[in-house]
């Protein structure tokens, strides 16, 4: 089946620190997704990407497509300690759009 | 703005024992589906669901799981006879489902925390 590796798999930064983070994929995704989980909750969506190259941002947040459509880097600028989470890249497949997710990377910031 | 709402937040059953675990999906969307989230591990795929039927679904699906939209409103997830290693995190998800394939996103529910003792 499709896997997607993430890195790093943790992070441990000072605030005001800018952050990178990439997902690689086995197969080709037609769509990157990149979610954001707390403790104790549901992964949030932050970024959508739905064309290859493609560059969006979101606030502080950045994320790109990569052209292959086997990759894709998220971005955090000016990092905060209300970031501190678990990042995860996703992409949907399959009939039902089912979603894969990569492993995860946990970001700390230290204020 | 609409969300997805799970109930309950936590739920703690003896191995062997049934449970069903409930979920308000966003109320005009067309797709919903189960996610499971093992204690630090990524998040896994279990089942989709679209017009009253299963779409698609994981090798981890097996028998012990059945889903059920019992009304308008809800969707369930019922595990017959619960092991320790079903001890997760089980999250539902919601998708509009009128736009191209791979357009729209799937909205999660805050999770239940199932522990199996």
């Amino acid at each position: 089946g499709q896997q997607l590796n993430q890195s790093p798999q943790s992070m441990f930064i000072q605030e005001g620190e800018d952050v990178s983070m990439n997902c690689t994929s086995s197969s080709i995704f037609n769509t990157w997704l990149w979610y954001k989980q707390e403790p104790g909750e549901g992964p949030v969506l932050l970024i959508a990407l739905y064309k290859a190259g493609e560059l969006t941002s979101n606030g502080r947040l950045t994320a790109q497509f990569g052209i292959t459509r086997k990759d894709s880097f998220l971005n955090i600028s000016a990092s905060i300690p209300s970031d501190v989470g678990i990042y995860f890249c996703a992409g949907p497949g399959g009939a039902g759009n089912m979603l894969t997710f990569g492993g995860g990377t946990r970001l700390m910031v230290k204020p | 703005e609409p969300e997805v709402t799970q109930t309950p937040s936590h739920q703690v059953t003896q191995m062997g024992q049934e449970v069903i675990l409930r979920c308000v999906p966003i109320s005009n969307h067309l797709y919903f589906y189960w996610y499971r989230q093992i204690l630090g591990q990524k998040v896994e795929f279990l089942v989709s669901f679209y017009n009253n039927e299963i779409s698609e679904k994981s090798e981890i699906f097996d028998d012990q799981f059945s889903v059920e939209r019992p009304d308008g409103s809800n969707f369930t997830l019922k595990i017959r006879s619960t092991k320790l290693e079903d001890s997760a995190m089980y999250f539902c998800a919601s998708r509009w489902g009128r736009a191209p394939p791979g357009t729209d996103t799937q909205y999660f529910g805050p999770g239940t925390r199932l522990t199996v003792l």
